[in-house]
């Protein structure tokens, strides 16, 4: 079975552009939660997708954005990049059924992101 | 605001000790807490614990939650360098569809040999 999957791996862009990061889930999971992770902050949650709707929304700027489509793949999206936005953003998928029951999240690799 | 903090931030022990990293949080609606370890990127899931005084083993680590303390221990037993990673514990808080994961900041074991 196949685990999470993020595409790129690697990034460098400009401060003033925008970028679009990718995340696969693993077969089956629903949910599709966005973090960033930096060396001050550990890691922070960005929003999180189920069934194409965001669900939970951390304390990011509006610059931030993500989407998810029918097959659970989700994007997300930083627009007017600024320096500090260089970290790594870690995908985590999981059943997250509305059920009662707790599930725990897989993550993928990341893509690192730097802003020059 | 929710938090999850974790304690110490760092250690560095010798191959064949034992260590107990630990979490405390405040969060509403708690769900589950979970342990991950990370070593390069991606964190790797260990335990999640979601009853009181149960605790959960897996080979050389365990960990416990206390509902009553909200706080969680995870135990390494006899380290080895392999050990080596940051830890990181996570709280599931919310009510059903709001429900999300509150990360502390981390642990970074080091393990000599």
């Amino acid at each position: 079975k196949a685990g999470v999957t993020q595409t790129p791996r690697y990034l460098i862009k400009t401060r003033g552009q925008q970028v679009t990061l990718s995340c696969s889930p693993i077969s089956g999971h629903r949910s599709v939660s966005w973090y960033q992770q930096t060396p001050g902050q550990g890691l922070q949650f960005l929003f999180e997708y189920f069934s194409e709707t965001q669900r939970n929304k951390g304390n990011f700027p509006g610059r931030f954005s993500g989407r998810q489509f029918s097959n659970s793949r989700s994007e997300m999206n930083v627009s007017t990049l600024e320096l500090g936005d260089s970290a790594l953003y870690l995908c985590a998928s999981s059943l997250a059924t509305l059920g009662q029951v707790p599930t725990e999240a897989f993550f993928g690799q990341g893509t690192r992101l730097t802003v020059v | 605001e929710d938090k999850v903090v974790q304690s110490p931030l760092s250690l560095v022990v010798h191959e064949g000790d034992t260590v107990t990293l630990n979490c405390s949080y405040e969060v509403t609606n708690f769900r589950s807490l979970l342990w991950y370890k990370q070593e390069k990127k991606a964190p790797t899931f260990l335990f999640m614990l979601t009853s009181s005084g149960i605790e959960k083993k897996s080979g050389r680590l365990s960990s416990i939650l206390d509902k009553k303390e909200l706080s969680s221990i995870l135990n390494i037993t006899a380290t080895q360098t392999g050990d080596s990673a940051i830890y990181l514990c996570a709280v599931e808080n919310g009510a059903g569809a709001n429900s999300k994961l509150t990360f502390g900041k981390g642990i970074t074991l080091s393990v000599r040999p």
